[in-house]
């Protein structure tokens, strides 16, 4: 089964950048999927963020283009996600996922990133 | 881009079946079915319960069917039992443009 884990700080202030890690275990990154990343903020629903390809093509919700970066470390086997100039509007639980187009198939346990207003 | 829409909550009691929609547009529900759901218990990671509108990953969500007409897809949930009571979130992949939406959430009580 392959496992999926987030790592990042918990707390970060306004217009500072967010990066996140998510270690993958029993399953190399380049071989093939996606790995994407979609948070929750308290009170509603997903919302996926971006994701990359194990050939390291990327792909982001319109909304953040101008803020997001995903990319893969490919020695450590993870992937990360960076985002700049974050408000409080960025708080939210974020998730890392394997997944395909037809579905997330595994996901980590999640993040709570607070950004105060 | 805009969330898939599904119902705020929805209830039912232990035995009973409920069924939550999730509705989109041609561009992602409506367009190929690409269309999965998940199951989210607070602190926990998000479990696969659907995918391909109506393919379950194991024999664990047999109570779990999904259905799909036009643009809207549908999750039924049969024989409620208490641990199903969690959020349930529909999914889509949008072909032309290489990205995926989520709907709202429903959150599910069984009284």
């Amino acid at each position: 089964q392959v496992q999926l884990q987030e790592s990042g700080p918990g707390q970060l202030k306004p217009s500072e950048t967010l990066s996140l890690n998510c270690a993958v275990s029993r399953y190399s990154i380049t071989t093939g999927y996606y790995w994407g990343w979609i948070r929750q903020p308290p009170g509603k629903g997903l919302e996926w963020l971006g994701s990359i390809y194990a050939s390291g093509s990327t792909h982001y919700t319109p909304s953040l283009k101008s803020r997001i970066t995903i990319s893969l470390d490919t020695p450590k086997n993870q992937f990360s996600l960076t985002l700049r100039s974050v408000t409080a509007a960025d708080t939210a639980t974020y998730f890392c996922a394997r997944h395909t187009p037809a579905a997330m198939w595994e996901w980590g346990q999640g993040i709570q990133v607070i950004v105060p207003s | 881009q805009s969330a898939l829409t599904q119902p705020a909550s929805v209830s039912g009691s232990p035995g009973q079946s409920i069924t939550i929609s999730c509705t989109g547009t041609s561009s992602d529900v409506g367009a190929d079915n690409y269309v999965s759901w998940y199951q989210l218990h607070p602190g926990k990671a998000p479990k696969l319960i659907i995918y391909d509108v109506t393919t379950r990953p194991s024999a664990a969500f047999n109570r779990f069917s999904g259905s799909k007409s036009g643009n809207t897809a549908s999750l039924t949930i049969s024989g409620l039992q208490p641990e199903d009571e969690a959020e349930y979130y529909c999914s889509s992949y949008k072909v032309g443009s290489i990205t995926w939406v989520f709907g709202g959430g429903t959150k599910l009580t069984v009284l």
